[in-house]
């Protein structure tokens, strides 16, 4: 059962606009998420966060939105660069019952294609 | 550069075999959480080490353990390898054990099972 879900493998977007990433969550405990990008042969590297407080934050170029009852959160990067191609995972985490946080329950990523 | 640190970039075994992993967090970072990759899986998440003290797991197989050291580097032992093992593992480590701190990943262990 995927908890976290991104139904888009692909998206392109030419360079200057906005993309826009979107994000479905199933499990209702989830109360902060991340989206993430990775290059080939590196690590994810963190992006930008949100706890379920909130309804959007913003760093830069990027700005995550969470609506709760829709159990969705996107991705929005404006405008988009080059630099930008990569593959961008969304991922939820939860307090477990001992105090804490659990691991990241991470989406399957979406390729994000930057044309010129 | 995230500041963490995971050896051996690439590690080619045979079934059967033993390996382990090693880890070295961002500095000052007490948690330590391990990760399987898989082209089928995704980002699986494993274990979870909080200052030498194990806090939760995930979809860890029996054959694998992990732990961490008063360093606070943290070894993940897989054992009894097969075939389906072969995957990336990710090292990721955050600041405390608090839900509201972003993890920061080294570059991973690809691991191939021949």
């Amino acid at each position: 059962d995927q908890q976290v879900k991104q139904n888009s493998p692909s998206l392109s977007v030419q360079e200057g606009r906005i993309s826009i990433l979107n994000c479905d969550y199933t499990n209702s405990m989830f109360d902060y998420f991340l989206w993430y990008k990775k290059y080939p042969a590196e690590g994810p590297t963190f992006l930008i966060s949100i706890s379920s407080i909130k309804d959007k934050n913003e760093d830069g170029r990027f700005t995550v939105f969470l609506n709760k009852s829709a159990k969705h959160l996107s991705l929005h990067i404006v405008p988009s660069q080059p630099g930008d191609s990569a593959v961008y995972f969304c991922a939820a985490s939860a307090q477990y019952s001992g105090g804490g946080a659990d691991g990241l329950t991470f989406g399957k990523g979406t390729h994000l294609i930057i044309q010129p | 550069d995230s500041g963490v640190t995971q050896t051996p970039k690439h590690l080619i075994t045979a079934t059967g075999q033993r390996v382990t992993l090693r880890c070295s967090p961002r500095s000052g970072d007490l948690s330590v959480y391990w990760y399987q990759q898989s082209l089928d899986q995704g980002l699986q998440f494993l274990i979870h080490y909080y200052n030498g003290e194990e806090r939760a797991k995930g979809n860890i197989l029996e054959r694998f353990s992990a732990q961490q050291f008063p360093d606070l580097h943290s070894e993940l032992n897989l054992s009894s390898l097969e075939l389906g093992d072969s995957a990336l593992y990710f090292c990721a480590s955050s600041v405390d054990a608090t839900e509201n701190q972003p993890q920061h990943f080294g570059d991973g262990t690809r691991l191939s099972i021949l």
